[in-house]
């Protein structure tokens, strides 16, 4: 069956640190994949998407890595801050008859403390 | 500027009782529109699926059914409520390319009693 698995269900670091958050998946052969911030009752905000073909995204303190062969993307916030602390989610996106359609791991919930 | 509108925040309803949740999006035409559901301990799942009005890909069989009567209006709904539909409702849409991102409301926390 497909699986999506990140991580760790919490992970507590100190402010400044980098955390690294993990997304592992199988079954599965997406052509992309997507990193969400979610904030208790609210819905996930969009962060980056990377493609099968790329290896390394950034944006600002965050760095997405996609290994395909691995099937793993790692989620880096470097110089993180207690403002970053919530849930992060990794989708993937379905290929053929599943095209546009996400698939959400469980998060990891990330506290960042001073 | 695109804006997406869920309601109502919070619902509690009986066992057995129906359930019409309502999504609307504005500012943008001909969207990809979702339903999810994210329950407690759990992650985020794919519920509903629609690339437009009338189209309908349904994702895991239960007790639920969507509709799109509009181009920009979604609606989850049930005949009669289980326990097991309690949780966080989310609409989200995407504009049609395949690899463009989600975006969500503030969803529906349905607590059935």
């Amino acid at each position: 069956s497909q699986k999506i698995e990140q991580n760790s269900e919490a992970l507590n670091i100190q402010e400044g640190k980098t955390a690294t958050l993990t997304c592992n998946y199988t079954n599965y052969s997406p052509a992309y994949l997507q990193w969400y911030r979610q904030d208790p009752g609210r819905g996930p905000v969009f962060l980056l998407l990377i493609r099968e073909n790329e290896k390394e995204k950034r944006k600002e303190r965050l760095k997405v890595t996609f290994d395909t062969t691995l099937k793993q993307s790692l989620f880096h916030i470097t110089a993180s801050q207690p403002a970053d602390s919530a849930t992060y989610l990794c989708a993937l996106a379905g290929r053929g008859s599943t095209l546009g359609r996400l698939y959400f791991g469980r998060g990891t919930q990330l506290t960042v403390w001073p | 500027s695109q804006t997406i509108h869920q309601w109502p925040a919070t619902l509690v309803q009986p066992v057995g009782s129906p359930l019409s949740l309502e999504c609307t999006v504005e500012g943008t035409s001909n969207p990809n529109l979702y339903w999810y559901r994210q329950a407690a301990g759990r992650g985020l799942q794919l519920l509903f699926y629609s690339v437009g009005i009338g189209q309908i890909s349904s994702e895991v069989p239960q007790n639920l059914s969507a509709s799109r009567p509009q181009d920009r209006q979604f609606i989850l709904s049930s005949k009669k409520l289980l326990l097991s539909d309690s949780g966080f409702y989310l609409c989200a849409w995407s504009v049609g390319r395949p690899n463009s991102p989600l975006h969500f409301g503030n969803g529906t926390r349905l607590t059935v009693t």
